[in-house]
């Protein structure tokens, strides 16, 4: 079956514009997840949806950071006023909440956003 | 806040070696602790999972052992092979939550 996709896989913006970021997960995934990943570094968590709960959001890094979730499927992350600093690879993840691969995260190709 | 800290950063083998990869982690409320693979360029992809109601996991040339008393889990790859190569990180989960922390990757380059 199809994986998680995200869209654009790559972007590259000016200092100050606005940017959206969009993960579809695997169908069926109650579970989703945005990391970020800068050049040689880790992952780094920003935000995690489960359901109909209230979001994790306790990773992201300002308040110009920011995620929806619609109808428990597609996310859209949304980056205001984009720094320099905020040029990475934005990764989705979505995660099934049965079965045996109950904790996997499945990651989906990344979006690699450049702020010029 | 919690943390998992991995070691080494890079690691060099022959081909035919072991390699070995170490993480620690912080929360006591962790159970689940997976190892995942990432190529140059590619997605990060699970390679091998351990829960903490086990002490040791092997799936072929891979294995994963965890210390739940120390904190420790760590990672093992035997008979290594130059399609090894990539950065490996571990993670553990955040509590019983699912959201996972991840350590800051091991580059393995294994040498034919």
């Amino acid at each position: 079956g199809a994986g998680v996709s995200q869209s654009p896989s790559n972007k590259v913006t000016e200092k100050g514009k606005d940017v959206e970021l969009r993960c579809d997960p695997i169908s069926g995934h109650t579970a989703l997840y945005w990391y970020r990943q800068s050049l040689g570094q880790g992952l780094e968590f920003l935000i995690y949806f489960q359901g109909n709960s209230a979001p994790d959001k306790s990773g992201l890094p300002s308040d110009r950071f920011s995620a929806e979730r619609t109808g428990g499927s597609v996310s859209t992350l949304t980056i205001q006023r984009t720094q320099q600093e905020d040029s990475a690879v934005y990764l989705c993840a979505s995660r099934s909440k049965s079965g045996s691969s109950y904790n996997e995260q499945f990651f989906g190709p990344g979006t690699r956003l450049t702020v010029l | 806040g919690e943390n998992v800290e991995q070691h080494p950063s890079t690691l060099s083998v022959q081909e035919g070696d072991s390699a070995v990869i170490k993480c620690t982690y912080s929360d006591s409320a962790s159970n689940y602790f997976p190892w995942y693979k990432q190529e140059l360029g590619k997605r990060p992809q699970l390679i091998i999972d351990i829960r903490s109601n086990v002490g040791e996991k092997k799936d072929q040339r891979i294995a994963v052992t965890l210390n739940k008393t120390a904190k420790h889990f760590s990672l093992h790859i035997t008979e290594t092979q130059p399609e090894d190569s990539a950065v490996y990180f571990c993670a553990a989960n955040r509590g019983s939550q699912g959201n996972l922390i991840f350590g800051k990757g091991t580059k393995l380059s294994v040498k034919p």
